[in-house]
């Protein structure tokens, strides 16, 4: 069973604008991780945050972490046309190798 | 470095044929991954491995066999191939487990008839 559920499933923007997704999981974790995924493509990844972290930057990527409400949030600032892709969350529940990925936003950004 | 590769980036086949899908990395990482991504699925995790000559089942592992004698390299095998593992296939590979960030191969398209 997936661990991590991406909301929304589909998501279409503006250029310039700003996107939000969103990833809710179950059990305890010790960091969680966000990738994107052109079409056709491999996963890339973009970002790890810690569980004892609640916010972190990367470029025009802002991730935050609430472990309380075993949730995360993927913020895309002043978006482009590159920028479509889907986008995972995965999860490391800790000490079992695994990460556990959700079923994924798939984003689009229109020129 | 070419990070991870897959071969092949195609295969058809039919029900009950056997194939074998390889997996390289160049980046000396410890921990290999096989998943399998189906629409509206996500990714699921087939099998892994924490190491060279050691494997472990994921989430569906079932129909599936995996080995990995170099570290450097991880099979994925199906012995009778089933309509139901049509599938685009994908190999990733990791430092060292979960806190770690995965590293993905550009993926295997498999049609099973």
């Amino acid at each position: 069973s997936q661990q991590g559920e991406e909301d929304p499933q589909a998501l279409s923007i503006q250029e310039g604008e700003n996107a939000t997704m969103n990833c809710s999981y179950k059990t305890s974790i010790n960091n969680l991780q966000w990738y994107r995924q052109n079409s056709g493509r491999g996963l890339v990844h973009l970002i790890l945050i810690r569980s004892n972290e609640r916010e972190k930057h990367s470029g025009r990527l802002r991730v935050t972490l609430d472990t309380s409400k075993k949730s995360s949030s993927l913020l895309i600032t002043a978006s482009r046309a590159a920028d479509t892709a889907s986008y995972f969350c995965a999860t490391g529940p800790g000490n079992t190798g695994k990460l556990i990925f959700g079923q994924g936003t798939t984003l689009q950004v229109k020129p | 470095n070419a990070g991870v590769t897959q071969t092949p980036k195609f295969r058809v086949l039919k029900t009950g044929q056997s194939m074998t899908l390889l997996c390289a990395q160049d980046m000396n990482h410890e921990y290999m991954y096989w998943y399998r991504q189906d629409p509206g699925m996500g990714l699921r995790l087939i099998h892994y491995s924490v190491g060279e000559g050691t494997t472990a089942k994921g989430e569906v592992p079932d129909g599936y066999n995996v080995s990995r004698l170099k570290k450097q390299n991880f099979l994925l095998g199906l012995e009778s191939a089933a309509p139901s593992q049509t599938s685009v296939y994908f190999c990733a590979s990791s430092f060292a487990g979960e806190i770690y960030e995965q590293y993905f191969g550009p993926g295997t398209r498999l049609t099973v008839t």
